[in-house]
């Protein structure tokens, strides 16, 4: 079956610290995509970073990365130097892309950053 | 570039009463999709269109949930009758290219709706 799971429903870090959020996925589709998603308190969701399952490297986006294990079905964002900005609902996402194109969240994990 | 646009932000309702969500994707978007998002956790597709078409709708209550896209280009989400349960985050989100690719979702507000 396929699923997004954030084992972290809550974390916090003191700022300028580097931070890494977990998320792991199961499919059995050759082809999909993975996306994190950032939601404030104002509930929109923002769009950070995007991994192919066949992009060779792994992506980075100014101080967001993607940490992209295939063989062990992980998709961890990490997050340098992080900035009080940076409290947020943090979602992964996944995307097939197979006739039906299912697209699945994570449950997210609540990041609390420290002054 | 203008996002995604959603109305109203906020809606409080009774039990049974009829309810209507409105989004209008970014210009040149040919796909656009409605989330339910309850508290605490991820969103949920309802459904998705490409163009006008309804390509995925297998998550949508269909005895009480309905939805358009006339013209391909806004989008209306309604409920009739609702019920407590239908209290959650409504989210419109649109995408430039449907499968394969960086056909990253953009997100509008939400719509939150509360129903009593």
């Amino acid at each position: 079956a396929q699923k997004i799971t954030q084992t972290q429903p809550g974390m916090f870090v003191q700022e300028k610290e580097a931070v890494t959020l977990d998320c792991t996925y199961d499919t059995s589709d050759p082809s999909y995509g993975l996306f994190w998603y950032k939601q404030p308190s104002s509930g929109e969701m923002i769009f950070l970073i995007y991994q192919g399952s066949y992009d060779q490297q792994n992506a980075t986006e100014g101080r967001y990365s993607l940490n992209f294990q295939k063989a062990r079905k992980s998709a961890n964002l990490v997050i340098s130097a992080s900035q009080l900005g940076d409290s947020a609902m943090y979602f992964c996402a996944m995307r097939l892309y197979s006739s039906a194109s299912k697209i699945i969240f994570g449950s997210g994990t609540r990041l609390s950053i420290r002054p | 570039e203008a996002g995604v646009v959603q109305s109203p932000r906020y809606k409080i309702i009774e039990k049974k009463q009829p309810v209507a969500f409105w989004c209008n994707p970014i210009s040149g978007h040919n796909t656009l999709y409605w989330y339910r998002q309850n508290l605490g956790q991820g969103p949920e597709l309802l459904i998705r269109y490409e163009n006008e078409e309804a390509v995925d709708d297998s998550q949508l209550p269909k005895d009480r949930f309905s939805a358009e896209r006339l013209k391909g280009v806004d989008s209306t989400l309604k409920i009739q009758p609702a019920e407590l349960g239908d209290s959650a985050v409504y989210l419109c989100a649109s995408s430039l290219v449907a499968g394969g690719g960086t056909d990253t979702q953009y997100f509008g507000p939400g719509t939150r709706l509360t129903v009593l």
